[in-house]
Protein backbone atom coordinates (compact mmCIF):
# COMPACT_ATOMS: atom_id res chain seq x y z
CA UNK A 1 0.00 0.00 0.00
CA UNK A 2 1.70 3.35 -1.45
CA UNK A 3 2.19 5.79 2.13
CA UNK A 4 1.45 9.47 1.96
CA UNK A 5 2.20 11.71 -1.00
CA UNK A 6 3.13 15.40 -0.88
CA UNK A 7 4.14 17.23 -3.87
CA UNK A 8 6.22 19.59 -4.77
CA UNK A 9 9.07 18.43 -2.23
CA UNK A 10 11.03 21.75 -2.12
CA UNK A 11 9.61 24.94 -2.99
CA UNK A 12 11.42 28.30 -3.37
CA UNK A 13 8.99 31.71 -3.50
CA UNK A 14 9.50 35.21 -2.41
CA UNK A 15 7.54 37.07 0.10
CA UNK A 16 4.24 38.28 -0.72
CA UNK A 17 4.01 35.59 -3.53
CA UNK A 18 1.11 32.43 -2.66
CA UNK A 19 1.50 28.92 -2.77
CA UNK A 20 -0.21 25.70 -2.80
CA UNK A 21 0.75 22.52 -1.76
CA UNK A 22 -0.62 19.04 -2.03
CA UNK A 23 -1.55 15.85 -0.07
CA UNK A 24 -2.59 12.31 -1.18
CA UNK A 25 -3.48 10.33 1.76
CA UNK A 26 -2.91 6.42 1.96
CA UNK A 27 -5.84 4.62 -0.18
CA UNK A 28 -9.11 4.34 2.14
CA UNK A 29 -7.93 7.05 4.68
CA UNK A 30 -10.24 9.82 4.89
CA UNK A 31 -8.67 12.11 7.24
CA UNK A 32 -5.81 14.76 6.57
CA UNK A 33 -4.03 17.10 8.74
CA UNK A 34 -1.46 19.38 8.19
CA UNK A 35 1.03 20.57 10.28
CA UNK A 36 4.00 23.08 10.60
CA UNK A 37 7.50 22.40 11.47
CA UNK A 38 10.20 24.69 12.19
CA UNK A 39 13.54 24.64 14.03
CA UNK A 40 12.10 27.19 16.66
CA UNK A 41 8.36 26.29 17.24
CA UNK A 42 8.74 22.33 16.36
CA UNK A 43 5.20 20.56 14.91
CA UNK A 44 1.99 22.82 14.99
CA UNK A 45 -0.86 21.68 14.21
CA UNK A 46 -2.45 23.57 11.32
CA UNK A 47 -5.85 22.05 10.33
CA UNK A 48 -7.98 18.36 9.86
CA UNK A 49 -9.98 17.68 7.25
CA UNK A 50 -12.13 15.27 7.00
CA UNK A 51 -15.07 14.09 4.61
CA UNK A 52 -14.16 16.90 2.82
CA UNK A 53 -15.06 19.29 5.92
CA UNK A 54 -12.43 21.09 7.92
CA UNK A 55 -12.81 19.77 11.24
CA UNK A 56 -10.19 21.35 13.21
CA UNK A 57 -8.16 24.29 13.06
CA UNK A 58 -5.04 25.40 14.75
CA UNK A 59 -3.65 28.98 15.79
CA UNK A 60 -2.55 30.15 12.18
CA UNK A 61 -3.64 33.12 10.26
CA UNK A 62 -5.92 33.44 7.71
CA UNK A 63 -2.87 33.19 5.10
CA UNK A 64 -3.25 29.61 5.51
CA UNK A 65 -6.25 27.19 4.25
CA UNK A 66 -6.72 24.09 3.15
CA UNK A 67 -9.54 22.38 1.66
CA UNK A 68 -10.17 17.90 0.92
CA UNK A 69 -11.43 17.06 -1.98
CA UNK A 70 -13.86 13.97 -2.55
CA UNK A 71 -11.35 11.75 -3.55
CA UNK A 72 -9.88 12.66 0.30
CA UNK A 73 -6.94 14.66 -1.54
CA UNK A 74 -6.18 17.67 0.14
CA UNK A 75 -4.60 20.99 -0.35
CA UNK A 76 -2.98 23.59 1.50
CA UNK A 77 -2.60 27.31 0.59
CA UNK A 78 -0.68 29.95 2.10
CA UNK A 79 -1.14 33.97 0.69
CA UNK A 80 0.86 36.93 0.87
CA UNK A 81 4.30 34.71 2.11
CA UNK A 82 6.30 35.83 4.75
CA UNK A 83 9.91 35.25 5.81
CA UNK A 84 8.87 32.81 8.91
CA UNK A 85 6.68 30.50 6.20
CA UNK A 86 9.69 28.97 5.46
CA UNK A 87 9.18 25.71 6.99
CA UNK A 88 8.61 21.95 6.13
CA UNK A 89 4.94 21.38 6.04
CA UNK A 90 3.79 17.62 6.76
CA UNK A 91 0.18 16.09 5.69
CA UNK A 92 -0.85 13.25 7.72
CA UNK A 93 -3.48 10.65 7.05
CA UNK A 94 -5.26 8.11 9.32
CA UNK A 95 -8.30 5.87 8.51
CA UNK A 96 -10.77 8.52 10.94
CA UNK A 97 -10.54 11.79 12.64
CA UNK A 98 -8.75 12.85 15.50
CA UNK A 99 -5.18 12.00 16.49
CA UNK A 100 -5.05 8.19 16.35
CA UNK A 101 -2.52 6.77 14.20
CA UNK A 102 -1.93 9.56 11.81
CA UNK A 103 0.83 8.38 9.12
CA UNK A 104 3.03 11.41 7.83
CA UNK A 105 4.12 12.71 4.90
CA UNK A 106 7.85 13.08 3.72
CA UNK A 107 6.67 16.97 4.17
CA UNK A 108 7.05 20.20 1.46
CA UNK A 109 9.75 22.28 2.08
CA UNK A 110 8.75 25.51 1.42
CA UNK A 111 11.54 28.18 1.41
CA UNK A 112 11.00 31.98 1.50
CA UNK A 113 13.37 34.83 0.18
CA UNK B 1 0.65 27.18 23.79
CA UNK B 2 2.34 24.04 23.97
CA UNK B 3 1.46 21.37 26.08
CA UNK B 4 3.75 18.32 25.88
CA UNK B 5 7.81 19.26 25.96
CA UNK B 6 10.75 16.74 26.60
CA UNK B 7 13.63 17.05 29.23
CA UNK B 8 16.75 16.63 27.10
CA UNK B 9 16.94 18.15 23.70
CA UNK B 10 19.61 15.83 22.32
CA UNK B 11 20.80 12.29 24.24
CA UNK B 12 23.73 10.19 22.91
CA UNK B 13 24.10 6.83 23.42
CA UNK B 14 26.91 3.78 22.88
CA UNK B 15 25.02 0.66 20.70
CA UNK B 16 23.81 -2.04 22.25
CA UNK B 17 22.70 0.34 25.14
CA UNK B 18 19.07 1.21 26.46
CA UNK B 19 17.36 4.70 25.98
CA UNK B 20 14.82 6.29 27.73
CA UNK B 21 13.22 9.26 26.30
CA UNK B 22 12.07 11.41 28.51
CA UNK B 23 8.54 13.56 28.11
CA UNK B 24 6.37 15.40 30.51
CA UNK B 25 3.00 17.23 29.66
CA UNK B 26 0.54 19.64 31.41
CA UNK B 27 -3.17 18.38 30.38
CA UNK B 28 -4.08 16.19 32.80
CA UNK B 29 -6.79 15.52 30.30
CA UNK B 30 -5.49 14.20 27.60
CA UNK B 31 -6.35 10.61 27.12
CA UNK B 32 -4.14 10.01 24.49
CA UNK B 33 -0.42 10.19 23.77
CA UNK B 34 1.73 8.51 20.63
CA UNK B 35 5.73 8.38 20.25
CA UNK B 36 7.34 9.41 16.73
CA UNK B 37 10.34 8.69 15.37
CA UNK B 38 11.71 11.53 12.41
CA UNK B 39 14.52 10.68 10.21
CA UNK B 40 16.71 13.49 8.41
CA UNK B 41 14.45 13.98 5.30
CA UNK B 42 11.20 12.21 6.37
CA UNK B 43 8.01 12.91 8.27
CA UNK B 44 7.19 11.32 11.38
CA UNK B 45 6.90 7.54 11.97
CA UNK B 46 4.07 5.89 14.03
CA UNK B 47 6.52 3.93 17.35
CA UNK B 48 3.85 3.43 19.80
CA UNK B 49 0.93 4.97 21.80
CA UNK B 50 -0.87 4.45 25.13
CA UNK B 51 -3.98 5.15 26.16
CA UNK B 52 -4.81 7.58 29.55
CA UNK B 53 -6.35 3.96 31.27
CA UNK B 54 -2.36 2.24 30.81
CA UNK B 55 0.53 2.38 32.74
CA UNK B 56 2.72 0.92 30.15
CA UNK B 57 2.42 -0.72 26.87
CA UNK B 58 4.99 -2.84 24.94
CA UNK B 59 6.63 -2.98 21.48
CA UNK B 60 9.24 -4.64 19.31
CA UNK B 61 12.45 -3.41 21.55
CA UNK B 62 10.44 -0.19 22.69
CA UNK B 63 8.59 0.21 25.68
CA UNK B 64 6.15 3.62 26.72
CA UNK B 65 5.81 4.46 30.38
CA UNK B 66 2.75 6.59 31.03
CA UNK B 67 2.90 8.33 35.02
CA UNK B 68 -0.51 10.50 34.98
CA UNK B 69 0.30 11.14 38.93
CA UNK B 70 3.37 13.21 37.51
CA UNK B 71 2.58 13.54 34.37
CA UNK B 72 4.86 11.97 32.71
CA UNK B 73 6.04 9.84 29.67
CA UNK B 74 8.97 8.25 28.83
CA UNK B 75 9.67 5.81 25.98
CA UNK B 76 12.67 3.04 26.19
CA UNK B 77 14.42 1.58 23.55
CA UNK B 78 15.83 -1.77 24.32
CA UNK B 79 19.84 -2.78 22.83
CA UNK B 80 19.48 0.81 20.60
CA UNK B 81 20.85 0.40 17.08
CA UNK B 82 22.47 2.81 14.48
CA UNK B 83 19.44 3.04 12.85
CA UNK B 84 17.57 4.12 15.88
CA UNK B 85 19.63 7.62 15.37
CA UNK B 86 16.72 10.45 15.16
CA UNK B 87 14.79 12.70 16.42
CA UNK B 88 12.25 11.38 18.62
CA UNK B 89 9.04 13.24 19.67
CA UNK B 90 5.72 12.80 22.10
CA UNK B 91 2.44 14.05 21.24
CA UNK B 92 -1.00 14.15 23.18
CA UNK B 93 -4.30 14.39 21.38
CA UNK B 94 -6.79 16.77 23.81
CA UNK B 95 -10.60 14.59 23.31
CA UNK B 96 -8.86 13.06 20.60
CA UNK B 97 -8.72 16.02 17.99
CA UNK B 98 -5.57 17.84 17.20
CA UNK B 99 -2.04 16.00 18.06
CA UNK B 100 0.51 18.85 20.33
CA UNK B 101 3.89 17.93 19.70
CA UNK B 102 6.85 18.22 22.39
CA UNK B 103 9.60 19.86 20.97
CA UNK B 104 11.64 16.73 20.46
CA UNK B 105 15.30 14.72 21.38
CA UNK B 106 18.01 13.99 19.38
CA UNK B 107 19.14 10.79 19.47
CA UNK B 108 22.62 9.61 18.97
CA UNK B 109 23.68 6.11 18.72
CA UNK B 110 27.99 5.45 19.11
CA UNK B 111 29.33 3.17 17.51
Amino acid sequence: KAGVTQTPRYLIKTRGQQVTLSCSPISGHRSVSWYQQTPGQGLQFLFEYFSETQRNKGNFPGRFSGRQFSNSRSEMNVSTLELGDSALYLCASSLAPGGNEQFFGPGTRLTVL
Amino acid sequence: GESVGLHLPTLSVQEGDNSIINCAYSNSASDYFIWYKQESGKGPQFIIDIRSNMDKRQGQRVTVLLNKTVKHLSLQIAATQPGDSAVYFCAETLNDYKLSFGAGTTVTVRA
